[in-house]
């Protein structure tokens, strides 16, 4: 069956860095783009960045552009989302979305979330 | 960017009622794209709904999806009790994929 399971969150100081990882089993992970979306503690959910099947096209988020980075390691199914300059508005849980863009079936697989709190 | 804005923001129903939730896009978007999420708290979202109107693995047949063009609809027929929850649109055909703010079913 279809497995996310994201790693990786924690307390990080503003200005600080974080780097989340996403192991992905049950499916080709390189036929998928992969997402990352998060949840700010009872807000809506906010997508973050997406990367190709490929990993050679990468977008994200205006929020984060230029401060997060995403990469995947399709030898290795997994998926990351590196993070710097982190800002307290960063706060929340992350989760990473199997992307059904190419398949035309929504974000079908999501993982159970990784906590990450920036604050002094 | 497209914005999704879902109404209402909190609908409040019985159990055995329908609940009707609506997404309105900025622009049109191809409903090959729109899909309706279901999320509890504490839990990951749920794919409901993809291509606006097909129901994703295992979802009962009380959901559906219906619209087109900039105003899509997600229909609960005869609501269960775990079916009080919100409710996300989102829109996946372009970046940035953005999400409507949600719609809270809640019990009367």
């Amino acid at each position: 069956q279809v497995q996310l399971v994201e790693s990786g969150g924690g307390l990080v100081k503003p200005g600080g860095s974080l780097r989340l990882s996403c192991a992905a089993s049950g499916f080709s992970f390189g036929d998928y783009y992969m997402s990352w979306i998060r949840q700010a503690p009872g807000k809506g959910l906010e997508w973050v960045a997406c990367i190709s099947n490929t990993g050679r096209t990468t977008f994200y988020a205006d929020s984060v552009k230029g401060r997060f980075t995403i990469s995947r390691d399709n030898a290795k199914n997994s998926l990351s989302l590196q993070m710097n300059s982190l800002r307290v508005e960063d706060t929340a849980v992350y989760y990473c979305a199997r992307d059904g863009w190419m398949q035309l079936r929504g974000f079908e697989y999501w993982g159970q979330g990784t906590l990450v709190t920036a604050s002094s | 960017e497209i914005v999704l804005t879902q109404s209402p923001g909190t609908l409040s129903l019985s159990a055995g009622e329908r609940a009707t939730l609506s997404c309105r896009a900025s622009q049109s978007i191809d409903s090959s794209y729109l899909a309706w999420y279901q999320q509890k708290l504490g839990q990951a979202p749920r794919l409901l709904i993809y291509g606006a109107s097909y129901r994703a693995t295992d979802i009962p047949d009380r959901f559906s999806g219906s619209g087109s063009g900039t105003d899509f609809t997600l229909t609960i027929n005869r609501l269960e009790p775990e079916d009080f929850a919100v409710y996300y649109c989102q829109q996946y055909g372009t970046t940035p994929r953005t999400f409507g703010q949600g719609t809270k079913v809640e019990i009367k």
